[in-house]
């Protein structure tokens, strides 16, 4: 079956790069994203990368995907306090259905 | 513009009693989802739907079930709440295409006693 997975924790020092990993399992995903959660609210889309791409750069955030190995990777440059969250990687699933397999969430602790 | 709501946001129930959540979204999407979140498990399907009237099971549907009467409303039962349905229920709703953001609604709590 489908399984995503992501290391469950990371801390950082604020200014520093943070790396969230992620591995998947459907190699006919069409697109990959990353989604935050910050305490007590729903998931927000953070960013994505559709599958025929090797690299998206939006501003403090590159996303990786490595397809031969289907892992992605989330890189946060000058993490600030307010990057504090939890991240999940989600790859697409069931063509017309939409759906979409969550990994398990990665929480990115920022330490002043 | 309130995107996805959700109601109620807190609720704790005694095991056996039954409760409705209600999730709205004024975006005019087609597809709807209701996930589950535990700790350490990310979040998992419970049923979507891809247009009013349709409904399917997710990844964990037992235990729940769900209507989608009017195209921007998706309900989510519990007829005989358990503690094991103790968690965080989040709603979601989406376009209907190849680029699937989902739009998620700031949860609701349950605590199954």
């Amino acid at each position: 079956g489908e399984d995503v997975e992501q290391s469950l924790f990371l801390s950082v020092r604020e200014g520093d790069s943070s790396v969230i990993n992620c591995t998947y399992t459907d190699s006919s995903s069409t697109y990959l994203y990353w989604y935050k959660q910050e305490p007590g609210a729903g998931l927000q889309l953070l960013t994505y990368i559709f599958s025929n791409m090797d690299m998206k750069q939006d501003q403090r955030l590159t996303v990786l995907l490595n397809k031969k190995d289907k892992h992605l990777s989330l890189r946060i440059a000058d993490t600030q306090t307010g990057d504090s969250a939890i991240y999940f990687c989600a790859e697409s699933y069931g063509g017309a259905t939409n759906k979409l397999i969550f990994g398990t969430g990665t929480l990115l602790a920022v330490q002043p | 513009n309130a995107g996805v709501t959700q109601t109620p946001k807190f609720r704790v129930l005694k095991t056996g009693q039954s409760m409705t959540l209600l999730c709205a979204q004024d975006m005019n999407h087609e597809y709807m989802y209701w996930y589950r979140q535990d700790p350490g498990m990310g979040l998992r399907l419970i049923h979507y739907s891809v247009g009013e009237g349709t409904t399917a099971k997710g990844e964990v549907p037992d235990g729940y079930n769900v209507s989608r009467l009017k195209k921007q409303n998706f309900l989510l039962g519990l007829e005989s709440a358990a503690p094991s349905q103790t968690s965080v229920y989040f709603c979601a709703s989406s376009y209907s295409s190849s680029y699937n953001e989902q739009f998620f609604g700031p949860g609701t709590r349950l605590t199954v006693l």
